[in-house]
């Protein structure tokens, strides 16, 4: 069974700084997807980021980017010049695509990241 | 992209009541998912329905859960006799056919608290 690790229950940036969230995962498969939502105090779940396993290129999403490293099963998350807006909980997911009709998300922990003026 | 809505945004309930939350997606979407995420826990994977059947349920979906599109259009899940435990925020999630299809988009998630 797939799982999903991140190891850093919460992390804390300076306003206008990077940061860096990990997450690691467990997998057998090799085409699967990963995602990186973020979730404010709101509670809504807001998709930031999304690689494919076979892209060897890592997704960058304006200010998000990521660091694929497939063989390690690694899968981070870069925020540039962090805003206070970005405070929230970060949850790193994973889904295998070929699951028939079902695609479930696969979530870690979440790491809750805190901005600061 | 386009919108779900999800009523009530909170239900409280006492325990042994039935509750019924629900999800209002735009009518072309096939793939819908309820994920439940018990405060301070993780989010975790309840049923996916896929034109308009179950395709997978987890072990967390038992006899007192049931999911239905009742008209085509609203996507229910029932929760028959709560319990203190169901007390958690329950996201329906959905995914459009084309190139994003395998981006789920959450709405806005129901509180439910069970007294």
């Amino acid at each position: 069974a797939q799982t999903v690790t991140q190891s850093q229950p919460e992390m804390s940036v300076q306003e206008a700084e990077t940061v860096t969230l990990s997450c690691t995962y467990d997998t057998s498969e090799s085409n699967y997807y990963l995602f990186w939502y973020k979730q404010p105090p709101s509670r809504q779940m807001i998709l930031v980021i999304r690689q494919e396993a076979y892209k060897q290129q890592n997704a960058t999403e304006n200010r998000f980017s990521v660091n694929f490293q497939k063989a390690a099963k690694s899968f981070s998350l870069k925020i540039s010049d962090s805003q206070l807006g970005d405070t929230a909980m970060y949850f790193c997911a994973f889904m295998k695509p070929n699951a028939g009709n079902n695609r479930k998300l696969i979530w870690g922990l979440g790491t809750s990241l805190a901005v600061n003026p | 992209e386009p919108e779900v809505t999800q009523t009530p945004s909170h239900q409280v309930t006492q325990m042994g009541q039935e509750v019924i939350l629900r999800c209002v997606p735009i009518s072309n979407h096939l793939y819908f998912y309820w994920y439940r995420q018990i405060l301070g826990q993780k989010v975790e994977f309840l049923v996916s329905f896929y034109n308009n059947e179950i395709s997978e349920k987890s072990e967390i979906f038992d006899d007192q859960f049931s999911v239905e599109r009742p008209d085509g259009s609203n996507f229910t899940l029932k929760i028959r006799s709560t319990k203190l435990e169901d007390s958690a925020m329950y996201f329906c999630a959905r995914q459009i056919p084309g190139l994003a299809l395998y981006e789920q988009y959450f709405g806005p998630g129901t509180r439910l608290t069970v007294t």
